[in-house]
């Protein structure tokens, strides 16, 4: 089965600091993505990845940024966390570039809050 | 925005089938139908997805009209461990999905 394993289920900081979310997937996927989930807005792209080293916004970065130094790692950053980032984040990935075959399997989630 | 529209919730009784509907009126030819699930606090769980014909495995069957406008997943012998919200997603511009809001179902015993 595909594991897509994100660091931390729950996560709590405070505004200002810098935040690191971390993801792997052992599935050798070209493909990653990073989401947030908040209540009446359904799933927002954050950010994407097609391959080690590169990186494509989404729908929503502002505030983000990602690293993917290695295929099966994409991390996700929030440079400054502010409280409006207290969200669900969810990683996922999958192997098709193709959107036609793109099956995505998503992480468990973090929940992050920023005080 | 999701390009599809589902019903907000529905109710199924224990070991019934469950059937969900989707419109995706505006689908174009080359994209495919996913279903995901979301069980509270857990991360999408993919299901099944299909083109035109369909589909069955382990989990439930995809039924696509011919004109492909809608299509509705069946899950054959609904449990309590089913109750959650349901996706049905055609494929994004950038390769991510567009998660519409979705179906809550609930299995009731």
């Amino acid at each position: 089965d595909v594991k897509v394993t994100q660091s931390s289920r729950y996560l709590v900081k405070r505004t200002g600091e810098k935040v690191f979310l971390e993801c792997v997937q052992d599935m050798d996927h070209e493909n990653m993505f990073w989401y947030r989930q908040d209540p009446g807005l359904g799933l927002r792209l954050i950010y994407f990845s097609y391959d080690v080293k590169m990186k494509e916004k989404g729908d929503i970065p502002e505030g983000y940024s990602v690293s993917r130094e290695k295929k099966e790692r994409f991390s996700l950053i929030l440079e400054s966390a502010s409280t409006n980032q207290t969200s669900m984040y969810l990683c996922a990935s999958s192997f098709y570039r193709d959107i036609a075959k793109n099956i995505q399997y998503f992480g468990a989630g973090t929940r992050l809050s920023v005080l | 925005d999701a390009k599809t529209t589902q019903p907000t919730s529905m109710d199924c009784a224990e070991g019934r089938a469950a059937n969900l509907p989707c419109n995706h009126s505006t689908i174009s030819g080359n994209e495919y139908v996913y279903w995901y699930r979301q069980i509270h606090s857990q991360g999408p769980q993919y299901i099944i997805h299909g083109l035109k014909n369909n589909e069955t495995n382990e989990m439930a069957s995809l039924i696509i009209t011919e004109d492909r406008k809608s299509s509705t997943l069946i899950l054959p012998h609904a449990t309590l461990r089913d109750t959650a919200v349901y996706y049905c997603i055609t494929g994004g511009s950038q390769g991510n999905l567009i998660f519409g809001k979705g179906t809550k179902l609930s299995v009731k015993p």
